[in-house]
């Protein structure tokens, strides 16, 4: 199956700052991308559909100035938690394909946010 | 009223044992339908889709009931590492994309 990958795997911050997760589909191109939200002992919640080349679609009560998503390639889409908060700690989850009902999505390792 | 829910367990089995786990659903014009497998602090991975006539994979068989709008889960002849959260997936609006909307998974324990 198709690779995503997702950089960095973990991250601890202090609160107050940002911090960027990159989504990248290895061996495709992904003109839609999704990020999902795992708090612990929680089902994924979808966050967000990113487009290349167009802004990304937000879910209802995700702020879309604190969690802003830019996908400039169709092999890169990138996740930006700005002011992170101890409340954002989760683990965020990027997945690609999905492109019909029955597609695949393929799902990056995750990366587990820590706001300290 | 959750979109997808399931039974959180945890279903603890010995190995060897059959085990189902159901999904309901809420929205009817849901399409497309998964199980996915996620392991401790791992990402998500398909296990099987779920087709209207049923299917089966190896010890795993998947059902779908759009009248009753659930879906279900067998497997059979347990082994320890069948032991993982299993997540009941289906899409969220086929109108606007094909992203998942998860229940929140069973938990199954397969013991010696």
């Amino acid at each position: 199956g198709a690779v995503v990958s997702q950089h960095p795997s973990w991250v601890i911050c202090k609160s107050g700052t940002s911090v960027k997760i990159e989504c990248r589909s290895l061996d495709f191109q992904a003109t839609t991308m999704f990020w999902y939200r795992q708090f612990p002992k929680q089902s994924l919640m979808l966050m967000a559909t990113s487009n290349e080349g167009s802004k990304a679609t937000y879910e209802q009560g995700v702020e879309k100035d604190k969690f802003l998503i830019n996908h400039a390639s169709l092999t890169l889409s990138t996740l930006t938690v700005t002011s992170a908060h101890p409340e954002d700690s989760s683990f965020y989850i990027c997945s690609s394909g999905g492109l019909s009902s029955y597609n695949e999505q393929f799902f990056g390792p995750g990366t587990r946010l820590t706001v300290l | 009223r959750k979109e997808v829910e399931q039974d959180p367990g945890p279903f603890n089995v010995p190995e060897g044992a059959t085990v189902a786990f159901n999904c309901t659903y809420s929205n009817s014009a849901s399409q497309s339908f998964f199980w996915y497998r996620q392991d401790c602090r791992k990402e998500p991975k398909l296990l099987m889709s779920v087709y209207s006539s049923g299917n089966e994979d190896g010890r795993f068989t998947a059902q779908l009931n759009r009248a009753s709008q659930y879906i279900s889960l067998l497997i059979r002849d347990s082994k320890l590492s069948d032991s993982a959260t299993y997540l009941c997936a289906v899409n969220i609006d086929p109108n606007s994309g094909y992203a998942l909307n998860f229940g929140k998974g069973t938990s199954l324990l397969v013991t010696p």
